[in-house]
């Protein structure tokens, strides 16, 4: 398996722009996360999906912030309008249980940097 | 709750000599635990995992890592550190057996690894 692929690796854009952060997880993963890095605030949970649905988006920061999974093998988060603070790395991670109740570990892209200038 | 703490920011050691990055966890019940190494402009990959088996785990590159229940620690070790294990790693605890709790990975706030010659 080629494991968890993102896209685009690098981004660089103006404040204001719109930008898309693309996902394709591991198949036969039914969980999805998105995850952001920065030196300040370490890794944050921002989503997470199972089979698809949206489970908890608490660690979404606004609005300005959403994320879809139109089907199993793809997922989006966009910002829009994207701003300074905005920029970090964004990381996408898939897994599944491994038995009933045990827990997987957690696969992770090679990540977004994106700049907003 | 869960919650995890790595207790060095930064560890720095000699080629040759042996690794030890310090966790500490707090799980309301049967914890999953495991250790990530991040180098720079990469991805979190595994190193090795903890999940209710043997409390003695061996990973990859010859790092391994006891728990130990009694004071909720799951310390990571190397014997012999080498210069490709300059990277960043992370302590993350998941709840065993909890449908609540599965997506909910918390990862401490990483420690980052110097190896000099």
């Amino acid at each position: 398996d080629a494991g968890v692929i993102q896209s685009p690796r690098h981004e660089v854009t103006e404040m204001g722009q719109e930008v898309t952060l693309r996902c394709k997880p591991i198949s036969g993963h039914d969980y999805l996360f998105w995850y952001r890095q920065t030196m300040m605030r370490g890794l944050e949970l921002l989503i997470y999906f199972n089979n698809n649905v949206p489970i908890d988006d608490s660690g979404m920061p606004e609005d300005r912030f959403s994320a879809k999974m139109p089907n199993a093998s793809f997922s989006t988060l966009k910002i829009q309008p994207s701003e300074p603070r905005d920029s970090a790395v964004y990381f996408c991670a898939s897994n599944s249980p491994t038995g009933t109740g045990v827990t997987g570990e957690l696969f992770f892209g090679e990540g977004s940097r994106l700049t907003v200038l | 709750a869960q919650s995890v703490t790595q207790l060095d920011s930064h560890v720095s050691v000699s080629e040759g000599t042996p690794v030890l990055l310090r966790c500490n966890y707090s799980s309301s019940y049967s914890p999953s635990l495991f250790w990530y190494v991040q180098h720079p402009n990469k991805g979190l990959q595994l190193l090795l995992k903890y999940t209710s088996a043997a409390t003695l785990v061996k990973g990859i590159n010859g790092f391994e890592a006891e728990f130990k229940k009694s004071e909720t620690s799951f310390h990571l070790t190397k014997p012999s550190a080498h210069m490709s294990d300059a990277a960043e790693y992370f302590c993350v605890v998941s709840d065993l057996m909890t449908t609540d709790s599965w997506g909910k990975f918390q990862f401490g706030a990483g420690t980052q690894v110097v190896v000099t010659p």
